[in-house]
């Protein structure tokens, strides 16, 4: 199993550009989820799906798009890329019963200039 | 979800027993207690959870007090490789679980020479 897999690794935007992060996993989890993590701070949730078609939103939403139409994808899509948007985003994956057990993916470190 | 206190940071000597304190002490009965942990620049990883009973695995041990008010990673005999920053979460499981891990600050362990 590869596990869950992040693309791309690194990314730089110019403000107000737009682009999807890409995440897979291939252990048929129910749930997923996407995290940033500022410089020196713990991981903040920023959207979560239970299972295709459904998503939620997490402690900080404002300015990504989530969708989840297969169980397999969860992309994360910045709308109009903001410097505050600058980050590293993880995403995580767990059978929905055992959500307190999250396989990471290796994170995308995204800049905005 | 009970908020969890960690010390900022602590270091180890390589060889050594590492253990990392967690406070919990409102944690409620349904609640278990979590540890992951993530080494420099990746994904967070999972290590081990308990609700009452201490637990073992490959990783680490967990040792809960009896009012589970607090509890204590243990890395028996730590490495270079297990300086990380460590977290410790308290959540509930099964199906009322949604998934939204709250990562606090977490406790930076140096594992030295």
């Amino acid at each position: 199993n590869a596990g869950v897999t992040q693309t791309p690794k690194f990314q730089v935007l110019k403000t107000g550009q737009s682009m999807t992060l890409q995440c897979a996993q291939d252990m048929n989890h129910e749930y997923m989820s996407w995290y940033r993590q500022d410089p020196g701070m713990g991981l903040r949730l920023i959207h979560y799906s239970v299972g295709a078609g459904i998503t939620d939103q997490g402690e900080v939403p404002n300015g990504y798009n989530v969708s989840r139409s297969t169980t397999e994808d969860f992309p994360l899509r910045l709308l109009s890329a903001a410097p505050s948007q600058t980050s590293v985003y993880f995403c995580a994956s767990s059978y929905i019963g055992r959500a307190g057990r999250q396989f990471f993916g290796p994170g995308t470190r995204l800049t905005v200039l | 979800d009970a908020k969890t206190t960690q010390p900022t940071s602590m270091d180890c000597a390589e060889g050594r027993a590492a253990n990392l304190p967690c406070n919990h002490s409102t944690i409620s009965g349904n609640e278990y207690v979590y540890w992951y942990r993530q080494i420099h620049s990746q994904g967070p990883q999972y290590i081990i959870h308990g609700l009452k009973n201490n637990e073992t695995n490959e990783m680490a041990s967990l040792i809960i007090t009896e009012d589970r008010k607090s509890s204590t990673l243990i890395l028996p005999h730590a490495t270079l490789r297990d300086t990380a920053v460590y977290y410790c979460i308290a959540d509930v499981e099964g199906s009322s679980n949604t998934g939204k891990l709250i990562f606090g600050q977490g406790t930076t362990l140096q594992v030295k020479p």
